[in-house]
C-alpha cells in the first residue's frame, strides 16, 4: 500500500530537549516536504526537498533541520525545541507534477 | 515566494446548496494547481492536479478549472452534501519547487 508514514502521531516535551520526527515513503518519490499547520495561518512549509541530498529552506525554517540521506526517509529535527514550535505537523512525498501524499500528522506540544 | 490567496475564508450553506471557491495565484512560472479536501482530525487528500490554462477536471459533484494567464482556480461543488464540510486547499507548485499551500476554504454544510 502506497503510504507516507510519521512519527511519532503525539509529543509531549520540553523546552531544549531534541526530538526528532521521522516520515518515511515506500513510492519512490523524489520530492518531500515538511508542513506546520497553526490556525489561521494554513500550512506552511518548512523545508522541502528535490531529491537525496538536496533539500533547501520553504518559508518558516528557523529552528529546524532536516537531512535527505536516502530517497525515502525525510526526517525532521528540532534541536532545542521551544513552546512556539508547538504544532501539528505534516510530512507529504510527491512525484513531478502528481498528487502529493500525506503523512497521518504529528501533534507536537513543547511545555 | 510565493504566495497563494484564497476565498472565502469559510462557507456555510444548506444542503443541496452549490457552491465554489477561488483560489488565485503566481501567473509567472506556472508549472501546476493542486485541490486538496481536508476533513477534521484526517491528513490532506488531493482532488485534482492540472497543468494547463482552461483545464477542466471532475470528480463526481465536484469539479474544477483553471486559468493560468490571469492566475485563478475555481472548485465548484454541486448539490452540496454534510459529508462535503472540510477545509479545500489549493496549492502551487512553480518548476522545481515544493507546493505552496493556501490558507484554505472551510466548508460547512448543514442538513
Amino acid at each position: 500500500e502506497a503510504q507516507v508514514t510519521q512519527n511519532p502521531r503525539y509529543l509531549i516535551t520540553v523546552t531544549g530537549k531534541k526530538l526528532t520526527v521521522t516520515c518515511s515513503q515506500n513510492m519512490n518519490h523524489e520530492y518531500m516536504s515538511w508542513y506546520r499547520q497553526d490556525p489561521g495561518l494554513g500550512l506552511r512549509q518548512i523545508y522541502y526537498s528535490m531529491n537525496v541530498e538536496v533539500t533547501d529552506k520553504g518559508d518558516v525554517p528557523e529552528g529546524y533541520k532536516v537531512s535527505r540521506k536516502e530517497k525515502r526517509n525525510f526526517p525532521l529535527i528540532l534541536e532545542s525545541p521551544s513552546p512556539n514550535q508547538t504544532s501539528l505537523y505534516f510530512c507529504a512525498s510527491r512525484w513531478g507534477n502528481t498528487e502529493a501524499f500525506f503523512g497521518q500528522g504529528t501533534r507536537l506540544t513543547v511545555v | 515566494i510565493l504566495n497563494v490567496e484564497q476565498s472565502p475564508q469559510s462557507l456555510h450553506v444548506q444542503e443541496g446548496d452549490s457552491t465554489n471557491f477561488t483560489c488565485s495565484f503566481p501567473s509567472s512560472n506556472f508549472y501546476a494547481l493542486h485541490w486538496y479536501r481536508w476533513e477534521t482530525a484526517k491528513s490532506p487528500e488531493a482532488l485534482f492536479v492540472m497543468t494547463l490554462n482552461g483545464d477542466e477536471k471532475k470528480k463526481g459533484r465536484i469539479s474544477a478549472t483553471l486559468n493560468t494567464k490571469e492566475g485563478y482556480s475555481y472548485l465548484y461543488i454541486k448539490g452540496s452534501q454534510p459529508e462535503d464540510s472540510a477545509t479545500y486547499l489549493c496549492a502551487q507548485n512553480q518548476a522545481g519547487t515544493a507546493l505552496i499551500f493556501g490558507k484554505g476554504t472551510t466548508l460547512s454544510v448543514s442538513s
